[in-house]
């Protein structure tokens, strides 16, 4: 079973810039969140998809959006790119419903110079 | 928003030692997750805890939730080069997941 995929790997963005990083989820998880880890942080939630809806979202600006498609797979947009914006965002995925544990994907690294 | 308290933050080991880490919160959770991150990857789910009280083990790893649901720990035994990484504790109260700022493990051949 392959497990949560994110793409691109790698992405480096100059200050200003908008970012577009995808994920698809395990098959079978209708859920995905979306996190933010910083260099030597924990991670940041920054967003929950289910069913196609916005569930919920961290502390983060409003230049951070995204949406989920109609196959569960997910978009996460970072407009107006900052310095600190520079990080890990990992995706992961879970079946519906309260406590089911999150998979997560190995990430992009968003770099902004 | 509110993270866990999880200890210690860093952990220089011996191979063969065993390890304890532990993650505590003022809030109360239904679950209790840990993970482990290594370099350039994403978390990788080790052990979930469902009940209070509950003691689980995933090979040389156990974990336990906490009686009061506030607490969980992570004993590794036996350790070996491979445990390095960073190890995450996360709670989860419906679909609020919260983590815990991490344990770097470091393990001497």
């Amino acid at each position: 079973e392959a497990g949560v995929t994110q793409s691109p790997t790698h992405l480096i963005k100059t200050r200003g810039q908008q970012a577009t990083l995808r994920c698809s989820p395990i098959s079978g998880h209708t859920s995905v969140y979306w996190y933010q880890q910083a260099l030597g942080l924990g991670l940041q939630f920054l967003l929950w998809y289910d069913e196609g809806e916005e569930r919920n979202r961290g502390n983060f600006p409003p230049r951070f959006s995204g949406r989920q498609f109609p196959n569960y797979s997910s978009e996460l947009n970072v407009n107006a790119l900052e310095l600190e914006d520079s990080a890990l965002y990992l995706c992961a995925s879970s079946f519906r419903g309260g406590n089911q544990p999150q998979h997560f994907g190995d990430g992009t690294r968003l770099s902004i110079l | 928003g509110q993270q866990l308290n999880q200890s210690p933050q860093s952990m220089f080991i011996q191979e063969g030692e065993d390890v304890s880490m532990n993650c505590t919160s003022s809030s109360i959770f239904n679950t209790w997750l840990w993970y482990k991150q290594d370099p350039g990857e994403g978390p990788v789910l080790l052990i979930a805890l469902y009940k209070a009280g509950e003691l689980t083990s995933n090979g040389r790893l156990t974990a336990q939730f906490g009686i009061t649901r506030k607490d969980s720990f992570l004993n590794i035994s036996a350790s070996i080069p491979s445990d390095v990484g960073i190890y995450f504790c996360a709670g989860q109260r419906g679909n609020d997941m919260r983590f815990g700022a991490g344990t770097r493990l470091t393990v001497k051949p």
